[in-house]
């Protein structure tokens, strides 16, 4: 699995953008990029994945830099519920998925 | 979307005992389940892989004797955490491999609470 690397918190105002970034310089080319999100006491949820093209779903939009060493998960209107631990992850299709420290996020009133 | 179940939701048990959880693909058919431990204020340690119709596969560190993990059919694997201790109270949590996409996308339980006294 690619090692990647976040900040380990960050603050974020209720209904703006929230931007988590990761760094992922050494994944290869077959790995995807997989954001997860753990709320308190509960397993993670699965947020978006991508591999090299910019994705987006009901919950977020990944954006990959053309050489794929890093990316940003972009929530568009934080809210308190997204309060969250984001982890993001590198690994092949259907591999074991290995989680790091992840970014604590705070939304704030 | 893709959901899994676990089962017990928490359980405390007397130490020496055994303790079963179960982890469940409600929507899906699922060859490969995870099973991840979490200690407080850290983060998901992977345990190991659980195949259907085949022995599941431990992270180096994980005794195998006493964390047995079953995976008799395409929607169910259990992990029973045999004579257990309180260093073995933890966040127990699974995950199931979704086959449908290209992608294979785990999504992962809620989560089981596991108390040894």
């Amino acid at each position: 699995d690619a090692k990647t690397t976040q900040p380990p918190s960050m603050d974020c105002a209720e209904g703006r953008a929230a931007n988590l970034p990761c760094n992922h310089s050494t994944i290869s080319g077959n790995e995807y990029v997989y954001w997860y999100r753990q709320i308190h006491s509960q397993g993670p949820q699965y947020i978006i994945h991508g591999l090299k093209n910019n994705e987006t779903n009901e919950m977020a939009s990944l954006i990959i830099t053309e050489d794929r060493k890093s990316s940003t998960l972009i929530l568009p209107h934080a809210t308190l519920r997204d309060t969250a631990v984001y982890y993001c992850i590198g690994g092949a299709a259907g591999n074991k998925l290995t989680f790091g420290g992840g970014t604590r996020v705070l939304v704030k009133p | 979307g893709a959901v899994v179940s676990q089962h017990p939701s928490r359980v405390i048990c007397k130490s020496g005992t055994s303790v079963k959880i179960e982890c469940r693909s409600l929507d899906f058919q699922a060859t490969t389940m995870f099973w991840y431990r979490q200690f407080p204020k850290q983060s998901l340690m992977l345990m190991a892989t659980s195949n259907e119709g085949s022995k599941a596969t431990y992270e180096q560190g994980v005794e195998k004797d006493k964390f047995l993990i079953n995976h008799a059919s395409l929607t169910l694997s259990t992990l029973t955490v045999t004579s257990a201790h309180p260093e073995d109270s933890s966040f127990y949590i699974c995950s199931a491999r979704d086959h449908r996409g290209p992608q294979e996308t785990q999504y992962f339980g809620p989560g089981t609470r596991l108390l040894v006294l």
